[in-house]
């Protein structure tokens, strides 16, 4: 199946900073990219849907000021937690799809806030 | 109501018992469903489609009821490492997962012991 990386995997950071996430189709081209959170004993929850070359679209209670998305090319989406706060801190998974029909996960990045 | 529901368990069974999750959902507009496995703190990785008419996939038994919105995996002959959180997928468009926004149950979480 195809390839997906997200970067960093870990990262522990204090209250008010902002976190890059990465995520990259590294043997496919993903037009479409979609954003999960998943917090302890939850399910995963889809965030923000991202289109190369245009705005992401968020879901309801997702604020879009906070958690901003760029899909910049086909191969890359990074998803940008503003002043983040204790309560952002959860497991950031991000996905594709290729033309294999079937949606491709990275292999999340957990983020810690203090 | 959530949109997709699963008994969270855990479940706890020994090598070689035969175990089955339960899976409701709440669009009766959905189209496409899916099985997948996540391990601790890993993305999830798909195990199967499940189609109307059943379909088996080695020890991996899948059904689906449309009229009761009610979707099921059997295990047969449980390994060790069949250990780990099976999610409950559904997607409003037929086909793969690629296209539309899946929606998760919050999982099942299986131990199987020796």
């Amino acid at each position: 199946g195809a390839v997906v990386s997200q970067h960093p995997s870990w990262v522990i950071c204090k209250s008010g900073t902002s976190v890059k996430i990465e995520c990259r189709s590294l043997d496919f081209q993903a037009t479409t990219m979609f954003w999960y959170r998943q917090f302890p004993k939850q399910s995963l929850m889809l965030m923000a849907t991202s289109n190369e070359g245009s705005k992401a679209t968020y879901e309801q209670g997702v604020e879009k000021d906070k958690f901003l998305i760029n899909h910049a090319s086909l191969t890359l989406s990074t998803l940008t937690v503003t002043s983040a706060h204790p309560e952002d801190s959860s497991f950031y998974i991000c996905s594709g799809y290729s033309s294999y029909n079937e949606q491709f996960f990275g292999p999340g990045t957990r983020l810690t806030v203090l | 109501r959530k949109e997709v529901e699963q008994d969270p368990g855990p479940f706890n069974v020994p090598e070689g018992a035969t175990v089955a999750f339960n899976c409701t959902y709440s669009n009766s507009a959905s189209q496409s469903f899916f099985w997948y496995r996540q391990d601790c703190r890993k993305e999830p990785k798909l195990l199967m489609s499940v189609y109307s008419s059943g379909n088996e996939d080695g020890r991996f038994t899948a059904q689906l009821n449309r009229a009761s919105q009610y979707i099921s995996l059997l295990i047969r002959d449980s390994k060790l490492s069949d250990s780990a959180t099976y999610l409950c997928v559904v997607n409003p468009y037929a086909g793969g997962t690629s296209y539309g926004k899946l929606t998760f149950g919050q999982g099942t979480i299986l131990t199987v012991h020796p």
